[in-house]
């Protein structure tokens, strides 16, 4: 079974700063990957996915994630945060061989700060 | 329709009570997903439907769940004698494909409060 590992629960950044959140997988073959945003109460929007092909995916508002096999992670990348981007994110994996539910990290909260 | 539509979108129960939540997902998306958030934490899975095939109940958490859905359309999540830890935002996604692999399209959530 697969599962995720967001190693940090909250990060705070400066206004323009970068961004990196970190994201370990654990799967026995190529992974569905996946990253979400969570604006307060919202639901969850989609920023990116990687199924196969180049490591560095492009997403929506700026962000980009790599995928790293030989260290398991996808993590997620911003050059520049903007105040709007504060939210809770998620990193998510899924069986590729398989009908199986995506499963969840437990979420990285993002606070900006002027 | 244009998203997934949850509802109602907050509920506040008394303990012991049942409690029904209503997903409408994406037209054609053949698979639905129930997920709970509790608080500061992450998403648990809960329950899945993919077309007529017998639904993945293995997030359940007790016999107190359970959940219906109409072959392709609504889903209703019933959660019986409600609990105080019963107490979470319940999320519901669809996904045109099985398995997600190109995502899901999640619904803003049904906040339960058991008081």
């Amino acid at each position: 079974a697969q599962s995720v590992t967001q190693p940090d629960i909250h990060i705070t950044v400066s206004e323009g700063a970068s961004l990196e959140l970190r994201c370990n997988y654990s799967y026995g073959a190529t992974p569905y990957l996946f990253w979400y945003v969570q604006s307060p109460g919202q639901g969850l929007q989609l920023l990116l996915k990687y199924f196969s092909g180049d490591t560095l995916v492009q997403g929506i508002k700026g962000f980009e994630a790599e995928f790293k096999r030989s260290q398991s992670s996808f993590n997620l990348r911003k050059p520049s945060v903007h105040w709007s981007d504060a939210a809770e994110y998620f990193c998510a994996v899924g069986a590729s061989s398989g009908n199986t539910p995506l499963v969840f990290g437990k979420g990285t909260r993002l606070s900006v700060i002027a | 329709g244009a998203g997934v539509s949850q509802s109602p979108s907050n509920k506040v129960t008394e303990k012991g009570k049942d409690v029904e939540l209503r997903c409408d997902p994406i037209s054609g998306h053949t698979a639905l997903y129930w997920y709970r958030q509790r608080l500061g934490q992450g998403l648990e899975f809960l329950i899945y439907f993919q077309g007529n095939s017998a639904p993945d109940k293995s997030g359940l958490p007790s016999d107190r769940f359970s959940a219906e859905r109409t072959g392709e359309s609504v889903s209703t999540l019933t959660i019986q004698r409600t609990q105080q830890e019963d107490s979470a935002v319940y999320l519901c996604a669809s996904s045109l494909v099985p398995g997600g692999s190109y995502g899901y399209t999640f619904g803003s959530g049904t906040r339960l409060t058991v008081v």
